[in-house]
């Protein structure tokens, strides 16, 4: 299994829901990235997570709270998003994070449009 | 500032032409430099990773090239097919930490 899976593909929200977002991967992978790509641009991250632990926060608002409950599992919580939040959101995996081994596998994404 | 710079933004060529993909890069230290491509609403897919000792590297009708010396690096494709029709990021990742630098990416339209 060479796959990264998010769900849902599709999300539409209103500033006062909270919906989450959610990505798997099975290929023993170590390392699992949130990204977001707004159209016409490249991916911007997130968050990293290295061996189940938050390594990286680049400083996104509070509003975006991720969490990863295993080495296969990676969610996102969304609360109380604006409409300009609205991208597609990414979701990757590497064998490890940093060096050679970390060529990331992407998922084919979660579009997200925020009413 | 460790930045990767794509040219040309975007490219139109007619199918079964070849073409090529600029990437220059001023990340340091640097530990590898991928290609992806990426089609419009899905994630972007891997097509290449070179280290630093790598100067060329094939898979298909891709082939990418890396100068170190000058950080510079090339996608060439070949025999151009329309599904080649996608955004082509440059990507590149340093020793220092767990980020990559993408670039903006070049859009490639294949026109029959």
């Amino acid at each position: 299994d060479t796959e990264v899976t998010q769900t849902p593909k599709h999300l539409v929200m209103g500033m006062t829901n909270k919906k989450s977002l959610k990505c798997e991967q099975h290929m023993g992978h170590r390392a699992m990235y949130w990204y977001k790509q707004k159209a016409k641009k490249p991916p911007e991250l997130m968050f990293v997570y290295s061996y189940e632990k938050l390594s990286i926060n680049e400083s996104v608002p509070s509003r975006f709270s991720p969490e990863c409950p295993n080495s296969s599992l990676l969610n996102l919580h969304l609360h109380a998003l604006q409409p300009e939040d609205s991208a597609l959101y990414l979701c990757a995996s590497s064998q490890l994070a940093g060096g050679p081994q970390n060529t990331q596998y992407f998922g084919p994404g979660t579009r997200l449009t925020v009413l | 500032k460790n930045q990767v710079e794509q040219s040309p933004q975007s490219l139109i060529i007619l199918e079964g032409k070849n073409c090529t993909l600029q990437c220059n890069y001023t990340v340091s230290p640097f530990s590898n430099l991928r290609w992806y491509k990426q089609d419009t609403g899905r994630g972007p897919v891997s097509l290449t990773i070179m280290t630093f000792s790598e100067n060329t590297k094939s898979n298909g009708r891709y082939t990418a090239t890396l100068d170190a010396d000058t950080k510079q690096s090339s996608l060439h494709i070949t025999a151009s097919q329309l599904s080649d029709s996608a955004s082509y990021i440059c990507v590149v990742s340093t020793n220092r930490d767990d980020k990559i630098i993408f670039g903006k990416g070049t859009r490639l339209h294949i026109l029959p």
